[in-house]
């Protein structure tokens, strides 16, 4: 397997424009994860998805952010309007079902760097 | 809810020295942690993980860690670094249920020649 896909890697964006943000998770994952890093606050989850189902979006920072998953082999994560603050690295990460209860480790994508301009 | 504290925001060491990075946990149920490494421009890769069992455990590039549930710490240790583990270190945990990983600020281990 090629691991977990992200597209773009870079995205450079004026203010007030839509980004969407793509993410290819490993084929048989049940668990699909969105988390923003920056400087100042590391890792933040986002969302996560089990089943293309969204199971806790808590980590979303306001209503400009929105994730879809339509599909087993494909998510989204939209930022409409964008702003300057929301410039980050976006990570996508998935993870196998675990099963009997037993935690397995995420697998994350390279990363989309996004720029707000 | 459960979250991480790494203490160490950089951590400097000498090439061939040994590093210990820190990494205390709060939960109030059974945990599963992880430490990953992330190195430049990169997504994170996975060093190790404690699910169950032995508290010491072993990882790639040498690295291994400690669970100590009385002290609530998870701890990363490598007897020897080498420059190549220059990189940034983050400590996990997540439990059974959730299935929420949450992540530590993060540890920047620099290895100086």
């Amino acid at each position: 397997d090629a691991g977990v896909i992200q597209s773009p890697r870079h995205e450079v964006t004026e203010m007030g424009q839509e980004v969407t943000l793509r993410c290819k998770p490993i084929s048989g994952h049940d668990y699909l994860f969105w988390y923003r890093q920056t400087m100042m606050r590391g890792l933040e989850l986002l969302i996560y998805f089990n089943n293309n189902v969204p199971i806790d979006d808590s980590g979303m920072p306001e209503d400009r952010f929105s994730a879809k998953m339509p599909n087993a082999s494909f998510s989204t994560l939209k930022i409409q309007p964008s702003e300057p603050r929301d410039s980050a690295v976006y990570f996508c990460a998935s993870s196998p079902s675990p099963g009997t209860g037993v935690g397995t480790e995420a697998f994350f994508g390279q990363g989309t760097r996004l720029t707000v301009v | 809810a459960q979250s991480v504290t790494q203490l160490d925001s950089q951590v400097p060491v000498f090439e061939e020295a040994p590093v210990e990075l820190r990494c205390n946990y709060s939960s109030s149920v059974s945990v599963y942690l992880f430490w990953y490494v992330q190195y430049p421009n990169q997504g994170l890769q996975l060093l190790l993980k404690y699910l169950s069992g032995s508290t010491l455990v072993k990882g790639i590039n040498g690295f291994e860690a400690e669970f100590n549930k009385s002290q609530t710490s998870f701890h990363l240790r490598k007897p020897s670094v080498h420059i190549s583990d220059t990189a940034e270190y983050f400590c996990a945990v997540t439990t059974s249920g959730t299935y929420k990983y949450i992540f530590g600020t993060g540890t920047r281990l620099k290895v100086l020649a």
